[in-house]
């Protein structure tokens, strides 16, 4: 399968406890996304790389938040001290610069702070 | 990029075929509507995007008025596959630097 593919699929952690999600992209594309979607909700932009530059993360939701994609394939979204706010999918895209509307999404990574 | 506007959920017996609509009232010229549908735990899939003629493809059609304030999604013959969160989204054209807006779409129930 050559989609886009997230891991893991599930977390359960404590908070406090710092957590990393993994996603690979559809290898010939440039950009990657990182949403959030919580329970009832459309998914949320958070923020996107082009190839490993980082252009727009004024919408990652604190300074808990980072992400990375230090070789411009595969990315890491990482959430420092988890609050049970966090609890939520996090789901990853990807899609070529000049199709940027046309998004492929992963499965999302389930994240459950207790 | 401009609001968008879905009714919360609509109903379609199986075989027939479903109308999404969307308003987009605000849209301006070089704005694209994207639709995307969220099937049960899974992530959204990309269905058809148009500027101002009407578009088809394998999964849907898509037909946007000629004032380009409304448009709407059809998918010809529904299946109980189809039931899922359906999304109409308005985005500029190019590279834009955001990523997508979603709105809390339209759930379509397909009944067998």
């Amino acid at each position: 399968d050559t989609g886009v593919s997230q891991d893991p699929r599930h977390k359960i952690t404590k908070r406090g406890q710092n957590v990393t999600f993994r996603c690979d992209p559809i290898s010939e594309h440039n950009r990657l996304y990182w949403y959030r979607q919580t329970l009832g909700q459309g998914p949320e932009f958070l923020t996107y790389f082009q190839n490993e530059a980082q252009l727009e993360k004024s919408r990652l939701l604190s300074d808990r938040f980072s992400a990375e994609r230090p070789k411009g394939s595969f990315s890491t979204l990482e959430i420092q001290r988890t609050e049970q706010g966090d609890s939520a999918m996090y789901l990853c895209a990807s899609s070529q610069s000049r199709l940027a509307g046309t998004q492929y999404f992963g499965p999302g990574t389930r994240l459950t702070v207790l | 990029d401009a609001k968008t506007t879905q009714p919360t959920s609509m109903d379609c017996a199986e075989g027939r075929a479903a109308n999404l609509p969307c308003n987009h009232s605000t849209i301006s010229g070089n704005e694209y509507v994207y639709w995307y549908r969220q099937i049960h735990s899974q992530g959204p899939q990309y269905i058809i995007h148009g500027l101002k003629n009407n578009e088809t493809n394998e999964m849907a059609s898509l037909i946007i008025t000629e004032d380009r304030k409304s448009s709407t999604l059809i998918l010809p013959h529904a299946t109980l596959r189809d039931t899922a969160v359906y999304y109409c989204i308005v985005r500029g054209s190019g590279g834009g630097a955001d990523g997508l807006t979603f709105g809390k779409g339209t759930h379509l129930i397909i009944q067998p």
